[in-house]
């Protein structure tokens, strides 16, 4: 089974420029999360999809970043315009099904290292 | 926010020694769950307790939840150099949302 797959993975650009990673989730995974790491820190949750909708964005900074996911498959994260502080790694993760009573595992990607100059 | 917060922050141990960390989190909680990071690699789920456990167990892992105390522990045992990445436990409260805590830094000596 293929895993979560990233790109690019990695990235420099220079404040105020614009960015986009993409994402294409575990086939059939209905859930797909995107986070972000800053070193030294825990990844923090930006945005969660269910199929193509949105189930929770109250953590995206939603002036400067925001996602899609279309035909509820392959997302992508867009941050415009990028500040210093969006220096991080940004994971994108799936998971196969969102049902009452049922946790399931979350796979991640490798992720994609940005740096803001 | 950061729910959990993983104890020790780093730990450096020999080959052979057996590993623990543990994690403190602050809210109720569905089930607990510890992941592990290689340096410059994603996350890979290790295993996952939930609230009504006490006790799991996954080859060299053994996980605890103390609910009334709001604390997990993970431990490794008989540690491997390849043991060594960090590792972070997430808590599950609802909506399937994970929140993780700043990890522990794990480095098995040769």
């Amino acid at each position: 089974e293929a895993g979560v797959a990233q790109s690019p993975r990695y990235k420099i650009i220079e404040k105020r420029q614009s960015v986009a990673f993409w994402c294409n989730p575990i086939s059939g995974h209905a859930t797909l999360y995107w986070y972000q790491q800053i070193l030294g820190q825990g990844p923090k949750l930006l945005i969660q999809f269910q199929n193509n909708g949105v189930v929770d964005d109250s953590q995206l900074p939603k002036d400067r970043f925001s996602a899609e996911r279309l035909k509820g498959v392959d997302s992508t994260l867009k941050i415009q315009p990028a500040k210093l502080e969006d220096s991080a790694v940004y994971l994108c993760a799936s998971s196969s099904s969102f049902s009452g009573g049922v946790t399931d595992t979350q796979y991640f990607g490798p992720g994609t290292r940005l740096t803001v100059l | 926010s950061q729910q959990g917060e993983e104890d020790p922050q780093a730990l450096s141990i020999q080959e052979g020694e057996n590993a623990t960390m543990n994690c403190s989190y602050k809210t109720s909680i569905n089930n607990l769950q510890w992941y592990r990071q290689n340096s410059g690699r994603g996350l890979v789920h290790l295993i996952l307790i939930r609230s009504n456990e006490r006790e799991k167990h996954s080859g060299r892992l053994r996980v605890t939840l103390d609910t009334s105390k709001k604390s997990s522990s993970l431990l490794i045992t008989a540690s491997r150099a390849a043991d060594t990445a960090s590792y972070f436990c997430a808590t599950e409260s609802g909506s399937y949302q994970l929140t993780f805590g700043k990890g522990t830094k794990l480095s098995v000596i040769p």
